[in-house]
This record gives C-alpha cells, sequence and structure tokens, in this order.
C-alpha cells in the first residue's frame, strides 16, 4: 500500500551502531505499530503508539525504542546494533469504525531489511 | 497475554485442489481475526477477515469460519491456482487493536 512508506529498505551495519528506520504514512490513522519478521516466527509487535502522546511496549521491545514525532512518523531506533537484531521489520497502521475492511484492519508498509554484521 | 498457533507451517497441494490453515488462539476476549496473505519479498495484505459475532465469512474462493468455543479459526481456498502460492497469517485482536500473529503457513500450489 503506498499510504505507508518506510525508508530505508534495506540497510547493512555494524554491531554497535545506532540505526534509525522510519515510517510515514498518508492514511490519516492515529494508530501506528513497528513489527519485526524473523523465518518461521511470523510477526512480532516491537511498539506500538495509538496517537501521539501514546507509546506502548510490544511483546518484543528489548533492545528497540521509539518516537512517535506526528501522527504520520513513527521511527523505531536501535541504539547499539547486535546481530541477533538482523530481521525484516514493518511498519504498520489502523484506523477507526467505518474504515475499510473494518475498524481494526491494519495495513503495512513495504518493509524494512536490516543485517547487522 | 494472547497465545496465536498456526498449522500446518506449510502445505503443498494440486492446482484446483483446496487448502485449509488452521489457527488457534487462548484469549477468550479476542473478537477479531483477520488472515494476511504475503507474497515473497513484498508486505502482507489483508485478504479475508472475520468478528467474533459471525461463524462464517465468504468471498469468491476464501472463506474463513470462526468457533468460539473452541477457540480456533480456520481458512479455507478453494479451487487453488499457482498465484495463490505464498505465505499465510492469521491474527487475533481484542478491541484495543493490538494484534498476535500466527507463525505462518507457506501455501505451495503445484501447475
Amino acid at each position: 500500500d503506498a499510504d505507508v512508506t518506510q525508508t530505508p529498505r534495506n540497510r547493512i551495519t555494524k554491531t554497535g551502531k545506532r540505526i534509525m528506520l522510519e515510517c510515514s504514512q498518508t492514511k490519516g490513522h492515529d494508530r501506528m505499530y513497528w513489527y519485526r519478521q524473523d523465518p518461521g516466527l511470523g510477526l512480532r509487535l516491537i511498539y506500538y503508539s495509538f496517537d501521539v502522546k501514546d507509546i506502548n511496549k510490544g511483546e518484543i521491545s528489548d533492545g528497540y525504542s521509539v518516537s512517535r514525532q506526528a501522527q504520520a512518523k513513527f521511527s523505531l531506533s536501535l541504539e547499539s546494533a547486535i546481530p541477533n537484531q538482523t530481521a525484516l521489520y514493518f511498519c504498520a497502521t489502523s484506523g477507526v469504525a467505518g474504515e475499510g475492511s473494518g475498524p481494526d484492519t491494519q495495513y503495512f508498509g513495504p518493509g524494512t531489511r536490516l543485517t547487522v554484521l | 497475554g494472547e497465545n496465536v498457533e498456526q498449522h500446518p507451517s506449510t502445505l503443498s497441494v494440486q492446482e484446483g485442489d483446496s487448502a485449509v490453515i488452521k489457527c488457534t488462539y487462548s484469549d477468550s476476549a479476542s473478537n477479531y481475526f483477520p488472515w494476511y496473505k504475503q507474497e515473497l519479498g513484498k508486505r502482507p495484505q489483508l485478504i479475508i477477515d472475520i468478528r467474533s459475532n459471525v461463524g462464517e465469512k465468504k468471498d469468491q474462493r476464501i472463506a474463513v469460519t470462526l468457533n468460539k468455543t473452541a477457540k480456533h479459526f480456520s481458512l479455507h481456498i478453494t479451487e487453488t491456482q499457482p498465484e495463490d502460492s505464498a505465505v499465510y497469517f492469521c491474527a487475533a485482536s481484542r478491541r484495543i487493536n493490538k494484534f498476535y500473529f500466527g507463525s505462518g503457513t507457506k501455501l505451495n500450489v503445484k501447475p
């Protein structure tokens, strides 16, 4: 869905480096999420935000931090990257009642493939 | 928290056959169950969803069934085609819009 964008799309970095992944959306949604995808493990929630002043930890938040700079922007940071953070990262948004297929539908960005050497 | 289990992890069918993927969930308060299709190198995309007040929903060749008592729901694809080959994820959510995903099923439709 072109309405949810992520930058960069691919990144290779070294252990100990600070990395920021950015997500922007033009869907007007209040709710934004960061997920991590590893082979055989599905999508695991890192952080989520229901509005600009709301930040919540997901199931695997250790080693990550986030910033909700505006309704349309949600950034994920790895303060000191380590090899087991190598994964595919997805940003997602969701709207409110009456929109799309229903109030809880999530729309995903294209993903960022991160490799930590 | 919620625990969603998905089976099988891989499924291979002949073109034209049906495919069934099953998920179970643990939180009886979950009330929204979407299914996503992820093609290789692409983002997950919603293909069908069901809410807890409905037992079955169909959209052309795709259907989802929900058994609230047993806490399981299934995706049914009929007359499979090669373009159905992808990884499929189930998920469960409560009204607070926090989603829990299954581990995925890789479906291979052989021509």
